[in-house]
């Protein structure tokens, strides 16, 4: 079946950064785009952008450019985000989630979410 | 501010039809096709409806999904305690970024 794990809850400081992995399995990882959307406490989803494991090609929300960085690691079938610079707005789980983008499917599997918190 | 605006709230009683609206422009309802997720309480959102009306295999054919001009909406027919969750509408936008609307919280009387 397919699964999108992602790693567990951080905690950082400002100016920091902040790693976040999308572990995938029950599909062929380099078929489909992964996203990754944030939601804060109380707030509602917000995309971020998406990186193509094929290609490694990405397209980000232009509101986390020179921020956000996602890579891939097809070997282990995983993909990451890194947000760099936080601040307390960036509190927040953040979701990874899988598109065909040969199909109208979209978001079709979402991971369990990844809470960060930054706090000083 | 969200780009596609949703009501904050709705409710029903069992059994009864809600809708649910989402509103946006030209560049996003008006050229792409609409999407709904609902997400019940600390959960990840789940896919509901895609390609303005088309259900995943497993969804309820309660859930149908609608679009006309820049506007698109979700009804929820036969109303059940279990669908008390938050639903959002998402779509692509031409400006090159997906988005969503705010979220509805939808409360079963």
């Amino acid at each position: 079946q397919v699964q999108l794990v992602q790693s567990g809850a951080e905690v950082k400081k400002p100016e920091a950064s902040v790693k976040v992995s999308c572990k995938a399995s029950g599909y062929t990882f380099s078929d489909y785009y992964i996203h990754w959307v944030r939601q804060a406490p109380g707030q509602g989803l917000e995309w971020m952008g998406w990186i193509n494991p094929k290609s490694g090609g990405t397209k980000y929300a232009q509101k986390f450019q020179g921020r956000v960085t996602m890579t891939k690691d097809t070997s282990i079938s995983t993909a990451y985000m890194e947000l760099s610079r936080l601040n307390s707005d960036d509190t927040a789980v953040y979701y990874c989630a899988r598109e065909a983008p040969w199909t109208m499917i979209k978001f079709d599997y979402w991971g369990q979410g990844t809470l960060v918190t930054v706090s000083s | 501010q969200s780009v596609l605006t949703q009501p904050p709230s709705a409710s029903g009683t069992p059994g009864q039809r809600v809708t649910i609206s989402c509103s946006g422009s030209s560049s996003n309802i008006g050229r792409n096709t609409v999407n709904w997720y609902q997400q019940l309480p600390g959960t990840a959102p789940k896919l509901l409806i895609y390609s303005n009306n088309q259900r995943p295999s497993g969804v309820p054919d309660r859930f149908s999904g609608s679009k006309t001009g820049t506007s698109a909406s979700l009804a929820i027919s036969g109303l059940q305690s279990e669908d008390e969750a938050d639903y959002y509408c998402a779509v692509w936008d031409d400006r090159l970024s997906w988005v969503f609307g705010g979220g509805t919280k939808l409360t079963v009387l």
